[in-house]
């Protein structure tokens, strides 16, 4: 099953400019996280938030959460071509508390 | 921190053959390990739960009998894929937690041929 979807499917930019990343998600949650995968390689934890936080930062990263829209951003702030990858958002079930649940992620290419 | 060892990373096998891909929790003790699977340019479909000593529970139109499952102990989930199929052909990732939903580390994935 998958949480949600996010927004865009796949983002082009270029160097230095900004890259947002959009995450829905269906049920009640006790966190969501961000992650990213090179192609064809495994995930890289960015950044969780929790369900009774509203903003967090990390480097570059800048995390937002809006419960009541059940709703996420994931906002790359002067992006590098190391940037390129795939990003997904998951969620950690209030209720089942077990799997994380992943959207269907974005596709980040960022061009020098 | 806490670190999920997954092998093998490439495998090939032939149609009919069964693989086993191992997934260890190296420092810490999984109670609850994960099963994913990701076709290409797609995301992570869960797969299947299991939980040390008991069996795993799979989600909706995950063959059990295909996919079978073992969590014999706190470090160690094996998943084997019986009688692979071309179809079968992915990218398999394991993912471990003490407490679920907090901390999850993941493997590092096996890419899964079959010919």
């Amino acid at each position: 099953s998958q949480q949600g979807e996010e927004d865009p499917q796949a983002l082009s930019i270029q160097e230095g400019e900004n890259a947002t990343m959009n995450c829905s998600y269906k049920t009640s949650i006790n966190n969501l996280q961000w992650y990213r995968q090179n192609s064809g390689r495994g995930l890289v934890h960015l950044i969780l938030i929790r369900s009774n936080e509203r903003e967090k930062h990390s480097g570059r990263l800048r995390v937002t959460l809006d419960t009541s829209k059940k709703s996420s951003s994931l906002l790359i702030t002067a992006s590098r071509a190391a940037d390129t990858a795939s990003y997904f958002c998951a969620t950690a079930d209030n209720q089942a508390g077990t799997a994380l649940i992943f959207g269907k992620g974005t596709t980040l290419s960022v061009s020098s | 921190g806490a670190v999920v060892s997954q092998h093998p990373s490439r495998v090939i096998c032939k149609s009919g053959t069964s693989v086993k891909i191992e997934c260890r929790s190296l420092d810490f003790q999984a109670t609850t390990m994960f099963w994913y699977r990701q076709f290409p340019k797609q995301s992570l479909m869960l797969m299947a739960t299991s939980n040390e000593g008991s069996k795993a529970t799979y989600e909706q139109g995950v063959e059990k009998d295909k996919f079978l499952i073992n969590h014999a102990s706190l470090t160690l989930s094996t998943l084997t894929v019986t009688s692979a199929h071309p179809e079968d052909s992915s990218f398999y990732i394991c993912s471990a937690t003490q407490q679920p939903g907090r901390g999850y580390t993941f493997g590092s994935g096996t890419r899964l041929t079959v010919v």
